[in-house]
């Protein structure tokens, strides 16, 4: 079965440290890969994603992540943390073969970057 | 562009009252949509989804129902609210001719069964 786990439930940081959210999946065939971020009340914003090709995707806010096929893995960093990263943050994974409609989820990981 | 709009952004309603939260979306055809419950301000429960006018999938058994009457358009609806359907809603859509595809998600309705 599909599966994406986000094992840490939560994140702290520095402001100005890099950061690590760590993500790992689990499906069959090549996966379709993505990280969302949601602020408090908000909607989820999407922030990069891998199809395929470079196994380092730039995303948006100087987000980017790292495809690892081996360790089947997509963490997502950031050289230098801001305060304003502070939120909680979403990997999810899609299988990329037939009529699949539906992402899978990670529970999320609440990052907090402090000043 | 691509819009997608979700209402209302709040919402209090007693328990056993109806519920219909509505969502559209502009600039694309034929979208595949999506209604997710978010709880406790943590992991995403995929409610139902639609890859068609009429066409409903439900994840969930539950007290919720949903409708695409329209292409473009999505509701979610209950006829009588319980406590439980608490909850930060999201409605979101992967376009026909999208090449993200992933999902665009709307702003959330927070609602609050009293």
């Amino acid at each position: 079965a599909q599966s994406v786990a986000q094992p840490e439930d939560q994140v702290n940081v520095a402001e100005g440290n890099p950061l690590t959210v760590k993500c790992t999946y689990s499906v069959s065939g090549n996966p379709y890969l993505f990280w969302y971020v949601q602020y408090p009340n908000r909607g989820l914003q999407f922030l990069l994603k891998y199809i395929t090709g470079d196994n380092l995707v730039k995303g948006s806010y100087g987000f980017e992540a790292e495809f690892n096929k081996s360790q089947t893995s997509f963490h997502l960093k950031k050289p230098s943390a801001l305060v304003s990263d502070s939120a909680l943050y979403f990997c999810a994974v899609r299988h990329n073969a037939g009529n699949n409609r539906k992402l899978i989820w990670g529970l999320g990981t609440s990052l907090a970057v402090n000043p | 562009s691509q819009t997608i709009h979700q209402w209302p952004a709040t919402l209090v309603q007693p328990v056993g009252s109806p519920l219909s939260l509505e969502c559209t979306v502009e600039g694309t055809s034929n979208p595949n949509l999506y209604w997710y419950r978010q709880a406790a301000g943590r992991g995403l429960q995929l409610l139902f989804y639609s890859v068609g006018i009429g066409q409903i999938s439900s994840e969930v058994p539950q007290n919720l129902s949903a409708s695409r009457p329209q292409d473009r358009q999505f509701i979610l609806s209950s006829k009588k609210l319980l406590l439980s359907d608490s909850g930060f809603y999201l409605c979101a859509w992967r376009g026909g001719t999208d090449n993200n595809y992933g999902y665009t998600f709307g702003s959330g309705t927070r609602l609050t069964v009293v």
